[in-house]
């Protein structure tokens, strides 16, 4: 089976732009988190995707979005980007329909807003 | 709204001991708590699922204990082994797969 993956790994934007960020799901998967992970913290909840709808959602601003394609895949854009934008965003996929399944996790993308 | 508590000072044990990690919670209550592994540069790693009406988990060298009283959770790892060394994660799960993490504590295993 593959994993998680997401890309880019790395990006460098301006205050004030907009990003897009691409995770691809777990095979089998339904359901596709994003969280942010600012230097030294957890990862913190931004939303979550279950066939293709927002099932949950994190306090974070709707300048956070996000969409969910029938493949699983997912986006998440941040708009009007902020300093404090940046982190490691991390895309985690899971089989909602088995209870209780962990999260897989990609290994992230690293956003720096100068 | 939930808070989730680690130890924010890093960890520092000898190989071979056991390490014992905390997860402290309030204002919540889980479903189920799961721990998982971070290495730097990577995303987190699955390690252990422990639900509500149970009091102890293990795997390998792993043990999990989740004490809904107090809102504990306890992280054990017996004969640590310098591989061992990262941050550990415990996330508070609903019963929607929504989870929420604590900050993590570092540990370090010394040869």
């Amino acid at each position: 089976e593959t994993g998680v993956t997401q890309s880019p790994t790395h990006l460098i934007k301006t205050r004030g732009q907009q990003v897009t960020l691409r995770c691809s799901s777990q095979s089998g998967h339904n359901t596709v988190s994003w969280y942010q992970q600012a230097l030294g913290q957890g990862p913190q909840f931004i939303f979550q995707y279950y066939r293709e709808e927002e099932n949950g959602r994190g306090n974070f601003p709707p300048r956070f979005s996000g969409l969910q394609f029938p493949n699983y895949s997912s986006e998440l854009n941040v708009n009007a980007l902020e300093l404090d934008d940046s982190a490691l965003y991390l895309c985690a996929s899971s089989d909602r329909d088995r209870y209780k399944s962990p999260l897989h996790f990609g290994n992230g993308t690293r956003l720096t807003v100068t | 709204s939930q808070k989730i508590e680690q130890n924010s000072e890093a960890l520092n044990i000898q190989e071979g001991k056991t390490a014992t990690l905390t997860c402290n919670y309030t204002n919540y209550s889980p479903a189920y708590l799961q721990w998982y592994r971070q290495d730097p540069g990577r995303g987190p790693v699955f390690l252990l699922l422990i639900r509500e009406n149970e009091k102890e988990k293990r795997k390998e060298r792993l043990k999990v204990t989740f004490d809904t009283t107090l809102k504990q959770s306890l992280f054990h790892i017996t004969a640590s082994q310098p591989a061992d060394s990262a941050t550990y994660l415990c996330a508070l799960g609903d019963n929607f797969n929504k989870f929420y993490f604590g900050s993590g504590t570092k540990l370090n295993v010394k040869p």
